[in-house]
Parts: structure tokens; sequence; C-alpha cells
């Protein structure tokens, strides 16, 4: 079945660029969506097929995905901005959906 | 407006089922899949399946294949899961959630029902 390995947790300042990677086989073939779940909410969506933005989402919020690595860029990192982040996609060969395991976003 | 709306928090013995329901409003349900995500307490986020709502066809995540049943009342506009045979490690909140049948991005979540499986 097909995995994806998201990067450590990460910490910035307000202000800063926040990064956050997703790795696998050849992702870049797939469309990657991106969620970010605040402590006891539900997951929201922010990004999809790799660098779109739902309506509502800040331009804040952008996506890349090239090869075997997808990457979420958050810049000008705010407080509201902690959250868990989730990437996802859909593995056509199994028909399932598949997430990766989170990486936390914690502003210092 | 659009809604996701699910049923209450559960608490079962280990052994018996539970049925977990989502209402939805506010869009057109042939234009979308619907799914099942659930998150174990500190855990991240584990897919169970997706049902069609048009004609009902279901796919399964191979850990719930036998133990997980999802359908989807046309007249309520309401999709359910029923999970059985429940071990304490399915304690974890349950979520709907909604992806178009163009993509599979799930672009709207329910509020999720927390299910406790304990003796």
């Amino acid at each position: 079945s097909y995995v994806l390995t998201q990067s450590p947790p990460v910490s910035v300042a307000p202000g800063q660029t926040a990064r956050i990677s997703c790795g696998g086989n050849d992702i870049g073939s797939k469309s990657v969506h991106w969620h970010q779940q605040k402590p006891g909410q539900a997951p929201v969506l922010v990004v999809y097929d790799d660098s779109d933005r739902p309506s509502g989402i800040p331009e804040r919020f952008s996506g890349s995905n090239s090869g075997n690595t997808a990457t979420l860029t958050i810049s000008r990192v705010e407080a509201g901005d902690e959250a868990d982040y989730y990437c996802q996609v859909w593995d056509s060969i199994s028909d399932h959906v598949v997430f990766g395991g989170g990486t936390k976003l914690t502003v210092l | 407006q659009l809604q996701l709306v699910q049923s209450g928090a559960e608490v079962k013995k280990p052994g018996a089922s539970v049925r977990v329901s989502c209402t939805t409003s506010g869009f057109v349900f042939s234009s979308y899949y619907l799914h099942w995500v659930r998150q174990a307490p500190g855990q991240g986020l584990e897919w169970m399946g997706l049902i069609n709502p048009s004609g009902g066809s279901t796919t399964y995540a191979e850990n719930f294949q036998g133990r997980v049943t999802m359908t989807w009342d046309t007249s309520t506009s309401t999709l359910h899961m029923e999970l059985r045979s429940l071990r304490s490690d399915d304690t974890a909140v349950y979520y709907c959630a909604r992806a178009p049948d163009s993509g599979y991005e799930l672009d709207y979540w329910g509020q999720g029902t927390l299910v406790t499986v304990s003796s």
C-alpha cells in the first residue's frame, strides 16, 4: 500500500515561514491535499490539488509537489496557525485515501 | 448552507456494535463521495472507507473489511457507519467527510463523534 511520510514537528516564530514536507514514491504524479487540525476540532482543508486554496484560506498557505516530495508552506506564520497538518492523496491502485502521519506546527 | 452533522457520543462494551450517523445538507450528493475517517486519542487520521451515494457502492480499508458497513439513506440524506465486534482500540473520534467525485480531496468534514469502548 502507498505510504506517506511527513516531516518531524516544526517550531517557528511569528512572521517567519514554516515548511512541512510529505514524502511518497513518485508523489509528484499524484494530487496532494493538506488538512489543518487544531486541538479538539475537525480537520479543515487548506490546500488541494498540490497548490490550490479553498475559499476562505489565506494566501499565506501554499503548496508544491514534485518528484518524491510535496511541501506545504505557511508564510508570515501567525499564532492561529498552530496545529497538526496532514497530507492526503488518493491511491488509484488500491482505490484508497491515504494520510500522512501528521506534523505538529508550534508557533513560538 | 453546507452541513455534515454527526450523531452524539457513544459508549460501548467490547464485542458490541456501534452506529454513527452523519446528516448532510446544502449540497448535491450525487456529485460527491462520502468518507469515514477516525482518529484515536493522540494519534493521526485513519481512513476507513467511502460510499458513493449514487448507487451505494462502497470501498473499505483493509483494516476494517468484514467489520464495517457504510450505508446511505437518500430519503434523509444521511450517511451511516456501523462498526461491529468493537475492541478497546476502536476508541476514537469518528469523522464523516465529503469529497468531490472529480477529485479526492476531503473538502468538508463533520464535527466528529467520540466512540468509547470500555468494559
